[in-house]
């Protein structure tokens, strides 16, 4: 069964500390691996796809890469916009755009 | 920027009764979908729909669901005998090929 699993579940940074936040996943014949933000009471906003190992994905103070078992989100000089919960999703060789999330990491940056 | 959007944002039903939640998709976009999120759990996903016809369904998607492009615009959901355990965030998303473009969701709570 596909599974993705992310670390931590909540994390706490002062504005300008960098971090990565971490996706394990299993997911048989990966075609995509997805970094979305969930805003409260918010759908999610897609950030990143990432399709092979070694690729990585830049958008402002975000960066996304990707190895055969892992990505990881990684967050330089985080301002308190930043905050979120962030989810990773692996779509797998089980339908198309089927994808299976994880429980997402609550991002708390704080001035 | 062309966004997904549902209707209503938040719906009470008392157990046993009918629900519709409705969706409107991105304008171009040809494949659409139903995920939802119990609350403090993953989103998950539900169904697939593309051409008029469901392309892909969860074991969740039992008889009791269903899915229906009525018209050009709108794409709905609808739960024939709601139980108590079908209180969740529903999102709606679409996409022309990948990623997923979620809406902001519908709570359903019933009671």
């Amino acid at each position: 069964e596909d599974q993705v699993t992310q670390s931590p579940e909540a994390l706490r940074l002062q504005e300008g500390e960098s971090s990565s936040l971490n996706c394990s996943y299993t997911v048989s014949g990966l075609r995509g691996l997805f970094w979305y933000r969930q805003d409260p009471g918010k759908g999610p906003e897609f950030l990143f796809t990432l399709y092979s190992a070694g690729e990585e994905k830049e958008k402002e103070r975000l960066k996304a890469t990707l190895t055969k078992k892992e990505s990881f989100l990684h967050i330089t000089a985080p301002k308190p916009e930043d905050s979120a919960t962030y989810l990773c999703a692996g779509e797998g060789n089980t339908g198309f755009q089927k994808l299976v999330f994880g429980t997402g990491t609550r991002l708390l940056v704080s001035p | 920027e062309p966004e997904v959007t549902q209707t209503p944002s938040h719906q009470v039903t008392q157990m046993g009764q009918e629900v519709i939640l409705r969706c409107v998709p991105i304008s171009n976009h040809l494949y659409f979908y139903w995920y939802r999120q119990i609350l403090g759990q993953k989103v998950e996903f539900l169904v697939s729909f593309y051409n008029n016809e469901i392309s892909e369904k969860s074991e969740i998607f039992d008889d009791q669901f269903s899915v229906e492009r009525p018209d050009g615009s709108n794409f709905t959901l609808k739960i024939r005998s709601t139980k108590l355990e079908d209180s969740a965030m529903y999102f709606c998303a679409s996409s022309e090929s990948s990623p997923l473009h979620f809406g902001n969701g519908t709570r359903l709570t019933v009671t």
